[in-house]
Order: structure tokens, then C-alpha cells, then sequence
């Protein structure tokens, strides 16, 4: 079975903080996909990035980077010198065959000023 | 304009009414989805459609039903609404192979009194 675990429910930083969210997968399927999403106080959800399971290689995208470890079965995204607006929940999810995903918990970010 | 769309975007309704979800996207995917998110548990999957023909059930279909209307349009009806029915519930699209991200409609806040 899959599943994805989020162990931070929730973690509270003072802007310019950098802050880690954690996320754990489980499956035995040898391809498979992970995905973070971002879901703002207004609801929606935001895609940030996806990483396929036979490329390791983290990934930087300004201010977020994102570590890929196959042995530790962990996908964590690192915001650096976080801001107000990265106030969130952040979901890491899992997708394997016929691109069901499955989703974490989420993560709430709150970013004071 | 937005390339996946929920209507209403807000719903209040009462025990027993049978209300229905609509989703439309611009996007020019095969595939969509209907989730539900609920404090705490994440996204949960409740239907799925690869096309206009396949329609498949996810992991929490009981007491919902869908209707692929066309390749743009997926619905999700409640018969018999109840008060755990409450929820956000999401559409998602992706494109048609497995690799492919989905991209989340703006969600539907539904409310069962």
C-alpha cells in the first residue's frame, strides 16, 4: 500500500527563518512519483514540484529546494529566508500507477512577521 | 481565466437533498478526479476518469456518484446528502499519461446541516 506521512503537523518560524517540511513515503512500486503542493489561506492548490523516482537530483527554485533520498524514503522541502506569504499548508503526495495520488496530512507553515 | 473551474464555490445545504458538483477545465485533459479534503486527513480520492467512457472509483466512493459529461466536464453528485459529507472537495485534471501532474481546481466548500 501507499502512503505519505507529514509528522509536522504544524511549525511556526519568524520571517527570514529558513524552515524544513518533512515528508515520508512508502510504496513498492520501483516508479513512482512525489509532488509538493501548496494551499494558501485562500484554498487552492498549488502545484510546486514534481520528482520521479529514478532522479535523485535536488532542486532549487529560489527560495525553495526540495532533497530527494531514496534510501531514507523522504522528499523534504526546505524554504530559506521564509516570508509572511509562504503561510500554508503544504501537502507532499505520492503517485504511482494510473497517477492515483495519495496525500499526506499536510503540513501548516505559519510565518510571522 | 482559470484552466480548471468549480461551480458553486460555496454550498450550504440541508440532510437528504441531493446536491451536485461541477467541474470544467480548459486544459485540454483526459483525466480528472473529485477529492474531498478533510481537517486533518488530507485529499482523499473519490472518483476518477481517464475518459469519457472510463469512470472508476477511488478510495472513498460510497454515497457519491460522478458523470463524465464530456472530455472538459466531470460532476459529482450526492444523492442523500449527510453532515459528513461536509468537506472541501476538489477537481483535478492531468494530461494522459502517468507521468503527468494534476493541476487543482479552485475547490468547493460544501456544508451539510
Amino acid at each position: 500500500a501507499q502512503k505519505v506521512t507529514q509528522a509536522q503537523t504544524e511549525i511556526s518560524v519568524v520571517e527570514k527563518e529558513d524552515v524544513t517540511l518533512d515528508c515520508v513515503y512508502e510504496t513498492r512500486d520501483t516508479t513512482y512519483y512525489l509532488f509538493w503542493y501548496k494551499q494558501p489561506p485562500s484554498g487552492e492548490l498549488v502545484f510546486l514540484i514534481r520528482r520521479n523516482s529514478f532522479d535523485e537530483q535536488n532542486e532549487i527554485s529560489g527560495r525553495y529546494s526540495w532533497n530527494f533520498q531514496k534510501s531514507t524514503s523522504s522528499f523534504n522541502f526546505t524554504i530559506t529566508a521564509s516570508q509572511v506569504v509562504d503561510s500554508a499548508v503544504y501537502f507532499c503526495a505520492l503517485g504511482t500507477g494510473f497517477q492515483k495520488l495519495v496525500f499526506g496530512t499536510g503540513t501548516r507553515l505559519l510565518v510571522s512577521p | 481565466d482559470a484552466d480548471v473551474t468549480q461551480t458553486p464555490r460555496n454550498r450550504i445545504t440541508k440532510t437528504g437533498k441531493r446536491i451536485m458538483l461541477e467541474c470544467s477545465q480548459t486544459k485540454g485533459h483526459d483525466r480528472m478526479y473529485w477529492y474531498r479534503q478533510d481537517p486533518g486527513l488530507g485529499l482523499r480520492l473519490i472518483y476518477y476518469s481517464f475518459d469519457v467512457k472510463d469512470i472508476n472509483k477511488g478510495e472513498i466512493s460510497d454515497g457519491y456518484s460522478v458523470s463524465r459529461q464530456a472530455q472538459a466536464k466531470f460532476s459529482l453528485s450526492l444523492e442523500s446528502a449527510i453532515p459528513n459529507q461536509t468537506a472541501l472537495y476538489f477537481c483535478a485534471t492531468s494530461a494522459g499519461l502517468s507521468t503527468d501532474t494534476q493541476y487543482f481546481g479552485p475547490g468547493t466548500r460544501l456544508t451539510v446541516l
